[in-house]
């Protein structure tokens, strides 16, 4: 089942924050987060495992709530580069499918 | 390889006419998935494939699409009497697979993409 992203969209400028939500009505093992720039792939930025933590790539983090089902990634200080769309990837077991939600399309502007 | 490849990068079909796109994945990626892109869309899972388990094929949308992976390495997605609603990016994705090598951390690659487009 495909999680769920709020928002759809976030237009932002140099150095504010956001928050990107994703949540599930399965019980997961896992969730990652990617971002994909207009005409490319997707690319890795974290995963978030069960019984894990709360993961930080520079100045992207992100946190799991695996009772609610429900992760959270947070971009502080937001930069021109960080624009472009963000999913999050689920799995229900380990070893189970990557079900990708929606998408969050983000704009950083000047 | 260095990374996932997928052939061909772009492909232009008449309607009806069967199509059939690669992919490589990264050698030793035992998890191999195929997903849609439309325009402006999200990415929609088509089918799964685990090492020698057989396939999850659940996102598949008709009897038209089938995949194959041959050797646990390439794999081939077929569209037979392409529609026009089968225009869209597919994207192959590689990982480890969690279970099988008892690996925490892992995280899918991407290939380029193949952009469908049927006329």
């Amino acid at each position: 089942q495909q999680p769920v992203q709020s928002p759809q969209a976030v237009i932002l400028r140099e150095g504010e924050d956001a928050v990107i939500n994703c949540s599930s009505s399965k019980a997961l093992y896992s969730v990652h987060w990617y971002r994909q720039k207009h005409g490319e792939a997707p690319v890795f930025l974290m995963i978030l495992l069960k019984g894990g933590e709360q993961k930080g790539h520079e100045k992207i983090s992100a946190s799991f709530n695996e009772k609610k089902q429900q992760s959270s990634l947070y971009l502080t200080a937001s930069q021109l580069s960080y624009s472009g769309t963000y999913f999050c990837g689920t799995e229900e077991h380990q070893g189970g499918k990557l079900i990708f939600g929606q998408g969050t399309e983000l704009s950083v502007k000047p | 390889g260095a990374g996932v490849s997928q052939s061909p990068s772009n492909k232009v079909t008449e309607k009806g006419k069967d199509v059939e796109l690669r992919c490589d994945p990264i050698s030793g990626h035992t998890a191999l998935y195929w997903y849609r892109q439309s325009l402006g869309q999200g990415l929609e899972f088509l089918i799964y494939f685990q090492g020698n388990s057989a396939p999850d094929k659940s996102g598949l949308p008709s009897d038209r699409f089938s995949a194959e992976r041959t050797g646990g390495s390439v794999s081939t997605l077929t569209i037979q009497r392409t529609q026009q609603e089968d225009s869209a990016v597919y994207l192959c994705a590689s990982s480890l697979s969690f279970a099988w090598q008892g690996l925490q951390n892992t995280e899918a690659f991407f290939g380029q993409g193949t952009r469908l487009t049927v006329v």
